[in-house]
């Protein structure tokens, strides 16, 4: 039973480009959160998805940030016009229900750097 | 105000020790999840125990026990028995219930380093 799956692990960007993060939540979890982790910070929350639709996404910055969660494949974080701001580690998680007490599994992260 | 206070930037303790990581919070919800994850150099977020607001007793998970404490609003961390590969930084998070519960909210970390 594969556990969350994030790729790519590592991600190098030039300011200006594009990131594209995927995250492909565990089997039979329809629940997807996005997560950022600056240097020396704790995780913040960025954007809740279920399958087609954002549910939460206050912690989303306003401009540039975009997430999805199509019907079929992986839920993917967009990042346009990168900036060294944007360095940071990017968590995905995923659970089955919406109880308020279920764990959030958690990927392995991407390490996105700006240069 | 924060809703997740670790007080402790950095723990040390020798192997064998038991060690305590704080951690207060602060919310209005009557229902709320407690959560500790343990992120090691590698940087993945390992899940380590949860208390439910609603929880009668401490949750245990082998090593691991949260005292939680609902009248101070705190839920620390007991690790039993350090080991070496307990060195890393542990998160304390909160999930708050209710209509809008859905994000994790973190606080900013402890580092628990353990020598031999």
């Amino acid at each position: 039973n594969a556990g969350v799956m994030q790729n790519p692990r590592h991600l190098v960007r030039r300011r200006g480009q594009e990131a594209r993060l995927r995250c492909s939540p565990m089997k039979g979890h329809s629940h997807v959160y996005w997560y950022r982790q600056l240097p020396e910070e704790g995780l913040k929350f960025m954007v809740y998805l279920q399958k087609e639709n954002i549910i939460d996404e206050s912690g989303m910055p306003k401009e540039r940030f975009s997430a999805e969660f199509p019907k079929e494949g992986p839920s993917i974080l967009r990042i346009q016009q990168v900036v060294r701001g944007d360095s940071a580690a990017y968590f995905c998680a995923s659970s089955p229900t919406f109880d308020t007490y279920n764990e959030q599994f958690f990927g392995p992260g991407t390490r996105l750097t700006v240069l | 105000a924060q809703k997740i206070t670790q007080t402790q930037p950095g723990m040390f303790v020798q192997e064998k020790e038991a060690v305590t990581l704080d951690c207060t919070y602060d919310t209005s919800d009557p229902s709320y999840g407690l959560f500790w994850y343990k992120q090691p150099s590698s940087g993945e977020m390992i899940f380590l125990i949860y208390q439910g607001s609603y929880d009668q007793q401490n949750a245990t998970e082998g090593r691991y026990s949260l005292n939680f404490q609902k009248a101070r609003k705190s839920a620390n961390l007991v690790i039993s028995a350090s080991q070496l590969g307990d060195s890393a930084m542990y998160f304390c998070a909160m999930r708050e219930g209710g209509q809008a519960g859905t994000a994790l909210i973190f606080g900013k970390g402890t580092t628990l380093s353990v020598s031999s």
